[in-house]
């Protein structure tokens, strides 16, 4: 496709369950970043991948949160023991390398925790 | 520490007026990059406008235009002949010094009157 994928676009899961949410950039992009975007908020960083290296994971929240890029194309973000205030957008961005080049947003995935 | 900041939560505009939604940011890096996303109802995060800080022309879109002010660290987004599509969300995000990391406003929302 042309542009950032990412699945599910909706996630409703149950307080303790794990979660991974996909994201598939567009062909060619180097770089990938995860950003979660609480309602009436702007995004906010949560780590950053150049190729399959996670270059910076200062974002995640904590330690129930991992992601990984294991062939530099597909990125999986993961959330062990899901807690209540987890829920929110998660959004994926790539872009054809880092620094000063525009990021190109997926359409999200709405995570719910009940 | 590097900062973005949009001061009008709210803004509305009839249909093919013109509107100016403000944005501030702070940074002490000499070479940064600014951005304008919008997102609509469907909640995708999408691109408008790009200003690098090193260009004094200031970038224009179609009917999408900024008013980049670098000693006043202001970045404002003028759209003209407002559409009944334009109505969204409004982001102003930058990219700072060698940072890769987008650092978002609150966001305005701008609502389009018939």
């Amino acid at each position: 496709g042309a542009g950032v994928s990412q699945s599910p676009r909706y996630k409703v899961t149950k307080r303790g369950q794990d979660v991974a949410l996909r994201c598939d950039p567009i062909s060619g992009h180097v770089s990938l970043y995860w950003y979660r975007q609480a309602l009436g908020q702007g995004p906010e960083f949560l780590t950053y991948f150049n190729y399959e290296a996670q270059q910076d994971k200062s974002g995640l929240p904590n330690d129930r949160f991992s992601a990984e890029r294991p062939e530099g194309s597909i990125s999986t973000l993961t959330i062990q023991r899901t807690e209540q205030r987890d829920s929110a957008m998660y959004r994926c961005a790539s872009s054809t390398s880092s620094v000063s080049e525009t990021q190109y947003f997926g359409p999200g995935t709405r995570l719910l925790v009940l | 520490a590097q900062t973005v900041t949009q001061s009008q939560p709210e803004m509305s505009v009839q249909e093919a007026e013109t509107v100016t939604l403000s944005c501030t940011y702070d940074t002490s890096e000499s070479d940064y990059y600014l951005f304008w996303y919008k997102q609509p109802p469907s909640r995708q995060m999408i691109l408008v406008i790009r200003q690098e800080a090193y260009k004094q022309q200031n970038a224009t879109e179609n009917r999408f235009s900024v008013n980049f002010q670098k000693a006043a660290k202001s970045f404002s987004l003028k759209i003209s002949d407002s559409q009944l599509g334009d109505a969204a969300m409004y982001f102003c995000a930058g990219i700072m010094g060698s940072n890769y990391k987008l650092t978002f406003g609150k966001g305005t929302l701008l609502t389009v009157n018939p």
